[in-house]
């Protein structure tokens, strides 16, 4: 157990609509990242957030967006659904954020239809 | 961007066996990670190791930052060893952005 927890394990529905992805990080970290593992592309950065700010982006698609509230948990927003959002989506989290050990949560399978 | 290669990209063994398996990378990076994923999909973390070299039990680790490769050594495999083993690198200066190599899937037979 690496105490990062993601909510919920699994998710299924509709092209079109709109999901929300909950993670909490461990205990102290300040850091938290967003990952998403599908079969075509494998696994990719999507966006960081340190201490409730962003800090560094990556192939995350306009549709998607991520905030970190003051108590240090984050959520990802995924509108507009596509076939092919179809993943798997990690969160992980570290003490700092730079150049230190990330842990990651056990993932949200997400399912679109 | 950096760039990440695994080799090799499947390896079967039988218990017992010993196993080494190679990242390498394209650039110099402030961190690179092995991980583990399960057949149940969960990533587990292995070892943090952008320089050095690490031991936990039956699995060490190396990374030759300047030559810009690491190895993962998987000594006395078990079948809970199966599954996929990545490496990832971030060298963004500090953001620790990673990025993932394509993975070397293992299957140990018993």
């Amino acid at each position: 157990d690496s105490g990062v927890t993601q909510t919920p394990k699994h998710l299924i529905t509709a092209t079109g609509q709109r999901v929300t992805l909950r993670c909490s990080p461990r205990s102290g970290d300040l850091s938290v990242y967003w990952y998403q593992q599908s079969l075509d592309q494998g696994l990719q950065f999507l966006i960081q957030y340190y201490n409730g700010e962003e800090r560094a982006k990556g192939n995350i698609l306009e549709r998607f967006s991520a905030q970190q509230f003051p108590d240090l948990h984050s959520e990802l927003n995924l509108s507009s659904l596509e076939l092919g959002d179809s993943a798997l989506y990690f969160c992980a989290s570290s003490l700092q954020g730079g150049g230190d050990t990330q842990y990651f949560g056990p993932g949200t399978r997400l399912t679109v239809l | 961007g950096i760039q990440v290669e695994q080799s090799p990209p499947d390896l079967i063994l039988q218990e017992g066996a010993n196993s080494t398996l190679r990242c390498n990378f394209s650039d110099s990076v402030n961190n690179l990670q092995w991980f583990h994923q399960n057949p149940w999909g969960q990533l587990i973390n292995l070892f943090y190791i952008p320089s050095g070299t690490k031991q936990n039990g039956r699995l060490s680790a190396t990374t030759v930052a300047t030559e810009r490769y690491s190895l993962l050594y998987i000594s006395s495999s078990q079948t809970t060893d199966s599954g996929v083993y990545f490496c990832a690198v971030d060298g963004t200066g500090g953001y620790n952005k990673l990025i993932f190599g394509a993975g070397t899937r293992l299957a140990v037979h018993p």
